[in-house]
């Protein structure tokens, strides 16, 4: 089975400055998908970004990037001009192309903290 | 928008006692899936069913069973609740791989506490 690590079990930046949470992946596999999800206190998981293997390019969306670095199997999400609703736990997981398995491998999560 | 919804937000069971925790979406996604999120340990998943009447189990299906009889609902059941299935329960579903939007769409969890 695949494993997601994320090293970081917290993390903290101030108000308006950049953090990276990191994530690391263990597959056999040439061809995946990677998401980033963000659970806030008390609140429904939601995607916050995602990317595909054979993409080389880096997805955005708005102050989130991702450094994506297949060789490495590392996948770091970037969160720019942090804001207090950033504050969350953050996972990393890995979708197998698999048509059978269909399953998900989540990472142990980042709780982040956004200091004013 | 995708709405996934699960019966209860929170509740609180005896041990012993039989638990249903339902979830349904409305999007006629394929895949559904019951995780336990425990801190420290993410997400684990017990089950999972890529169609109607059919289930996988996942990691950690002890003392879990499932039933899906609709396409749109996924039941969890606990037959005997013990204390150490206290836990928040999240319910997920998506599409099948190769389709877009292939990300899973969350419940909001239900943390049941067994006494």
């Amino acid at each position: 089975a695949q494993t997601v690590t994320q090293s970081q079990p917290e993390m903290s930046v101030q108000e308006a400055e950049t953090v990276t949470l990191s994530c690391t992946y263990d597959t056999s596999e040439s061809d995946y998908y990677l998401f980033w999800y963000k659970q806030p206190p008390s609140r429904q998981m939601i995607l916050v970004i995602r990317q595909e293997a054979y993409k080389q390019q880096n997805a955005t969306e708005n102050r989130f990037s991702v450094n994506f670095q297949k060789a490495a199997k590392s996948f770091s999400l970037k969160i720019s001009d942090s804001q207090l609703g950033d504050a969350a736990m953050y996972f990393c997981a890995y979708r197998s192309p698999d048509l059978t398995g269909n399953q998900f491998y989540f990472g142990t999560g980042t709780s982040l903290t956004v200091i004013p | 928008d995708v709405k996934v919804t699960q019966s209860s937000r929170y509740l609180v069971k005896r041990t012993g006692e039989k638990v249903f925790l339902e979830c349904v979406q409305d999007m006629d996604h394929e895949n559904m899936f019951w995780y336990r999120q425990d801190p420290g340990l993410g997400l684990r998943l017990i089950y999972f069913s890529y169609d109607v009447k059919m289930k996988e189990k996942g990691d950690i299906p002890e003392g879990y069973s499932v039933s899906r009889e609709k396409k749109e609902r996924f039941s969890l059941i606990l037959e005997s609740a013990s204390t150490n299935q206290t836990s928040m329960y999240l319910c997920a579903s998506t599409t099948p791989t190769g389709v877009s939007y292939n990300e899973q769409f969350f419940g909001p969890g239900t943390r049941l506490t067994v006494l």
